[in-house]
């Protein structure tokens, strides 16, 4: 199995500053038809995941340009540029190179 | 409106079973795979399950293997998961989701708690 390890697991952001959080795979997510299957997903309080970015670093339909993911092969950021209140809750990197697809741990993000 | 509508969680004892559902609408179901994520109280997401188009390809979580069996009904727009021998690790709130990717879509999830 794929282990998905995040740091830090928890993350207070003063409003209007940046955020990263970073995500390790234990193998490559790089499939042989180029793309890379590495996903990030914020779950905010009570309700389900959403999902943030696809495919490493392509924006889901509706997410707002401060949220951008980055990285190759085993090494992923998620980068907010500036905080905003409600983009308080829990974040996910989740890989979905092969089953069983697997999560990080979450990455809880706290305004200060 | 895009929606998955899951229904059937509940409590149970060990040992027991369950049949969850999960009602899509507003996109060609018969289209897309979908999987079942599920999230124990106060931990992370872990995938579950998941079956193709068709319902031909179904793939499981050791953890879940032998045990629970993914199902669907195109005709129905329905998707389920038939839980048996259940253990009280199965509490949680299961979730459907549409296409794990670009697009995905999670239904509001139902919960199964598993106690004596």
């Amino acid at each position: 199995d794929i282990v998905m390890t995040q740091s830090p697991l928890s993350l207070p952001v003063t409003p209007g500053e940046p955020a990263s959080i970073s995500c390790r795979s234990s193998q490559s997510l790089l499939h042989s038809n180029g793309y890379t299957y590495l996903n990030w997903y914020l779950q905010k309080p009570g309700q389900s995941p959403q999902l943030l970015i696809h495919l490493g670093s392509n924006r889901a339909s509706g997410v707002p340009d401060r949220f951008s993911g980055s990285g190759s092969r085993t090494d992923f950021t998620l980068k907010i540029t500036r905080v905003e209140a409600e983009d308080v809750g829990v974040y996910y990197c989740m890989q979905a190179l092969q089953t069983p697809i697997t999560f990080g741990q979450g990455t809880r993000l706290e305004i200060k | 409106e895009v929606q998955l509508v899951e229904s059937g969680g509940g409590v149970l004892q060990p040992g027991g079973s369950l049949r969850l559902s999960c009602a899509a609408s507003g996109f060609p179901f018969s289209s897309y795979w979908m999987h079942w994520v599920r999230q124990a109280p106060g931990k992370g997401l872990v995938w579950v399950s998941r079956i193709n188009s068709g319902g031909s390809i179904t793939t499981y979580a050791d953890s879940v293997r032998g045990r629970f069996t993914i199902s669907r009904d195109n005709a129905k727009n329905t998707l389920y998961l038939q839980m048996n021998s259940l253990r009280a690790e199965d509490t949680a709130v299961y979730y459907c989701v549409r296409d794990l990717g670009p697009g995905d879509i999670w239904g509001q999830g139902t919960t199964l708690t598993v106690s004596s």
